[in-house]
């Protein structure tokens, strides 16, 4: 069965304190990690995916890496725009669904 | 493009009613998914369709949960009848075609609650 941990469960950081979110997955045959960012009282806002070991993608202050066992969202110099709860899935085997972790809750106070 | 909708947004119903959930897919996506995410635990999955055709519901907790897709366009969720634990977000999610990547794009959810 897929497996996917996430942590911190929360991290607070001050505008500009750049950190990384890990999330540690267990899957056979990853087919894809996903990255989502969810606000509050919304659905899950779709951020990267990541297919092999190596890869890496950047969309403005957030960067995602992934390597055999874990990925990394790195986020730079984060603003208050960027708190939300972070969360990772991946999506393996001859199946379509997504298995999510239980996500990070980012704070960034200015 | 418009993104994936669900309704309503909040339903309350009493235990041992009927509810119908809506989620209306992303134009073209032949792929719709449902999950769920219950206080404190993690978003699950419930099924998937494939145009008409539930291709996984590995997921559906159990036979009082019936999903369908009639004709491969909007799909809904029935709960009958609706127990305490039943309560949650229900979120609805589509993609393209499964060639390349997967990307599930997913609506703002119907959060239910049964007392």
């Amino acid at each position: 069965e897929d497996q996917v941990t996430q942590s911190p469960e929360a991290l607070r950081l001050q505008e500009g304190e750049s950190s990384s979110l890990n999330c540690s997955y267990t899957v056979s045959g990853l087919r894809g990690l996903f990255w989502y960012r969810q606000d509050p009282g919304k659905g899950p806002e779709f951020l990267f995916t990541l297919y092999s070991a190596g890869e890496e993608k950047e969309k403005e202050r957030l960067k995602a890496t992934l390597t055999k066992k874990e990925s990394f969202l790195h986020i730079t110099a984060p603003k208050p725009e960027d708190s939300a709860t972070y969360l990772c899935a991946v999506n393996g085997g001859s199946n379509y669904k997504l298995t999510f972790g239980k996500g990070t809750l980012l704070t960034v106070n200015p | 493009e418009a993104g994936v909708t669900q309704f309503p947004s909040h339903s309350v119903i009493e235990k041992g009613q009927t509810v119908t959930l809506r989620c209306d897919p992303i134009s073209g996506h032949d792929n719709l998914y449902w999950y769920r995410r219950v206080m404190g635990k993690e978003i699950k999955f419930l099924l998937h369709f494939v145009k008409e055709s539930k291709q996984d519901e590995s997921g559906m907790p159990n036979n009082r949960f019936l999903a369908e897709r009639t004709g491969g366009t909007y799909s809904t969720l029935k709960v009958q009848p609706a127990e305490l634990e039943d309560s949650g977000v229900y979120f609805c999610a589509s993609s393209r075609h499964f060639t390349g990547s997967n990307e599930q794009f997913f609506g703002p959810g119907t959060r239910l609650t049964v007392l």
